[in-house]
């Protein structure tokens, strides 16, 4: 597998503009997950999946911010408009439920890099 | 409230010189601990799982312990290439009866210098 695969590793756009960043998670993980992360605040959870279903979305920071996740082998983060503060590496996970009911890790993709001037 | 917390926020250290990282949680439900290495501008990198106190696990230099409060991140003798920020996360059982929650600490910066 060639492990979870964001497009585009960079996004440089205007304020004010929609952005869409991409996701291909890993065939057969059940978990989607979408993080920030910044200097000062880390990485920080923004929504999560289980079976395409969005389960948590109460990191999502503003109306501005959607997910989706289609099927099983894509989904998206919608940024619209976007603003300046929005700029951060945004990174894709996901994992697999075992048959214990632990959660095995968690496998990034690069990240997408998103620059709002 | 579920928290991670990582100490210290950076780390520098000679090479050959060991020292621990710590990761301290409070969640409601743990369903397991995961080290991660992050190189700048790359993704996390999973590193070990422990999943109940007493557990340790080894990798080369590294070496991650769990007790019911806290995880060690043991380096032994580190290289300039074990020079990342080093992140801790928790999988919690949360709110609603929802599992899969996964929450990150903020990391340490470690530097290795030769």
């Amino acid at each position: 597998d060639a492990g979870v695969i964001q497009s585009p590793r960079h996004e440089v756009t205007e304020m004010g503009q929609e952005v869409t960043l991409r996701c291909k998670p890993i065939s057969g993980h059940d978990y989607l997950f979408w993080y920030r992360q910044t200097m000062m605040r880390g990485l920080e959870l923004l929504i999560y999946f289980n079976n395409n279903v969005p389960i948590d979305d109460s990191g999502m920071p503003e109306d501005r911010f959607s997910a989706k996740m289609p099927n099983a082998s894509f989904s998206t983060l919608k940024i619209q408009p976007s603003e300046p503060r929005d700029s951060a590496v945004y990174f894709c996970a996901s994992s697999l439920r075992d048959r214990g009911a632990m959660n095995t890790e968690a496998f990034f993709g690069q990240g997408t890099r998103l620059t709002v001037v | 409230e579920d928290q991670v917390t990582q100490s210290p926020e950076a780390l520098r250290l000679q090479e050959g010189e060991s020292s621990s990282l710590n990761c301290s949680y409070t969640v409601s439900g743990l369903r397991g601990l995961f080290w991660y290495r992050q190189d700048p501008g790359k993704g996390p990198e999973f590193l070990f799982t422990l999943y109940s106190a007493g557990e340790e696990k080894e990798k080369e230099r590294l070496k991650a312990t769990l007790t019911k409060k806290e995880s060690f991140l043991h380096i032994t003798a580190p290289k300039p290439e074990d020079s990342a920020t080093y992140l801790c996360a928790v999988h919690a059982a949360d709110y609603g009866g929802s599992q899969g929650n996964l929450i990150f600490g903020k990391g340490t910066k470690l530097s290795v210098k030769p």
